[in-house]
């Protein structure tokens, strides 16, 4: 029963590439969570996705970031022109439903710009 | 903010004794939740406490909660060496969509 799937593990873009971040939830889990956790930090929010649905993202950035999870395949979080200040590890966490179940986490995409 | 905070930032102990660890929030919660993270890698649940519960226990650990102060805390009893990590408290806010983490303590197990 393999856990939240995440990769690249590591993921290494010049300032102005794209950068894709995949996530596959644990088997049965429809509900998937992005966080970003800069440095010496705690995790901070970024959206919530069912499948095909965006339910909240009041985390994430306005411009060059975006989510989605397709009916088919993983979620993808997606961030253009990248900035060294995006250089952070990523966590993905799916449920099975959302609210007062925990969230399994993914081991992360950590991301450098340079 | 509804990010809660782990106090203290940083604790250091020797192996055998027991480590405290709180953590303080803002607003009304369903649950809040405590998590590990070893340096460098991703979070691992350790256990879920409901608003309704005042404490609960898993192996060595014990949390408890009080909605009244709006606090929580995580006690490792008999530490060991493979305890140091991170420790976050993470809380689920009103609208149960997100998980507030806080910025958590740093914990150092000496052995």
């Amino acid at each position: 029963n393999a856990g939240v799937m995440q990769n690249p593990r590591h993921l290494v873009r010049r300032r102005g590439q794209e950068a894709r971040l995949r996530c596959s939830p644990m088997k049965g889990h429809s509900h998937v969570y992005w966080y970003r956790q800069l440095p010496e930090e705690g995790l901070k929010f970024m959206v919530y996705l069912q499948k095909e649905n965006i339910i909240d993202e009041s985390g994430m950035p306005k411009e060059r970031f975006s989510a989605e999870f397709p009916k088919e395949g993983p979620s993808i979080l997606r961030i253009q022109q990248v900035v060294r200040g995006d250089s952070a590890a990523y966590f993905c966490a799916s449920s099975r439903s959302r609210g007062s179940h925990e969230q399994y986490f993914g081991p992360g995409t950590r991301l450098t710009v340079t | 903010s509804q990010q809660g905070e782990e106090d203290p930032q940083a604790l250091s102990i020797q192996e055998g004794e027991n480590a405290t660890m709180n953590c303080s929030y803002k607003t009304s919660i369903n649950n809040l939740q405590w998590y590990r993270q070893n340096s460098g890698r991703g979070l691992v649940h350790l256990i879920l406490i409901r608003s309704n519960e005042r404490e609960k226990h898993s192996g060595r650990l014990r949390v408890t909660l009080d909605t009244s102060k709006k606090s929580s805390s995580l006690l490792i009893t008999a530490s060991r060496a493979a305890d140091t990590a991170s420790y976050f408290c993470a809380t689920d806010g009103s609208t149960g969509n997100q998980f507030y983490f806080g910025t958590g303590t740093s914990l150092t197990v000496i052995p």
